[in-house]
């Protein structure tokens, strides 16, 4: 019983090309997020979405839109690919509070 | 500025012995400050939450400290194993609702036989 799942877990495309990540939370969390760690393994927040509202939207390009069809899943679409857009993405949940965030296991993106 | 700093960047130790590691940080206000494992390609593991009261704060092997005032952490790992290689991040948490998490860049670990 996976907490929080993402697929793919891998994803290799061409610049330009537009695609899509996966989440989804089985535990009841109210808030989800998507993080990009990059080469330095450096955790940076993009988005969270709580109850359907965006409520965080760091400095990312609007090439890159999450979309939440309900409160369990958060998907993130990726318009024009670019070079440095290579990385590895990982969604998380919480519950609201004092909570512990729980991470999927990360989709790591090649762009060539 | 928030920021969160880390040391040291890596850390190589034999097994069966302790380690402490450091987290500095500038971040206001502050509400919590977490420590997590990350081990090669998989995503981050909770270890410890401690809120602006708590000082300390163990999960087995694992042991939390806070000093608010200093705006320090460390997380001390005893009797080290195999499987406790990784990468440790701190995270300083803005906010209640945790929507503001600050990352450092994490410490390396590597536990040796």
């Amino acid at each position: 019983d996976t907490a929080v799942s993402q697929t793919p877990k891998y994803l290799v495309t061409q610049m330009g090309n537009d695609k899509s990540i996966k989440c989804e939370q089985n535990l009841g969390h109210d808030t989800m997020y998507w993080y990009k760690q990059d080469s330095k393994k450096f955790l940076k927040i993009m988005f969270s979405y709580n109850n359907k509202e965006l409520i965080i939207n760091e400095t990312v390009p609007n090439r890159f839109s999450p979309k939440s069809p309900d409160k369990a899943h958060l998907n993130l679409h990726i318009n024009s690919l670019e070079l440095g857009d290579s990385a590895v993405y990982f969604c998380a949940s919480t519950s609201q509070g004092l909570a512990e965030a729980f991470f999927g296991q990360g989709t790591r993106l090649t762009v060539v | 500025k928030n920021q969160v700093e880390q040391s040291p960047q890596s850390l190589i130790i034999l097994e069966g012995k302790n380690c402490t590691l450091q987290c500095n940080y500038t971040v206001s206000p502050f509400s919590n400050l977490r420590w997590y494992k990350q081990d090669t390609g998989r995503g981050p593991v909770s270890l410890t939450i401690m809120t602006f009261s708590e000082n300390t704060k163990s999960n087995g092997r694992y042991t939390a400290t806070l000093d608010a005032d200093t705006k320090q952490s460390s997380l001390h790992i005893t009797a080290s194993q195999l499987s406790d290689s990784a990468s440790y991040i701190c995270v300083v948490s803005a906010n209640q609702a945790g929507t503001a998490l600050i990352f450092g860049k994490g410490t390396t670990l590597s536990v040796s036989s």
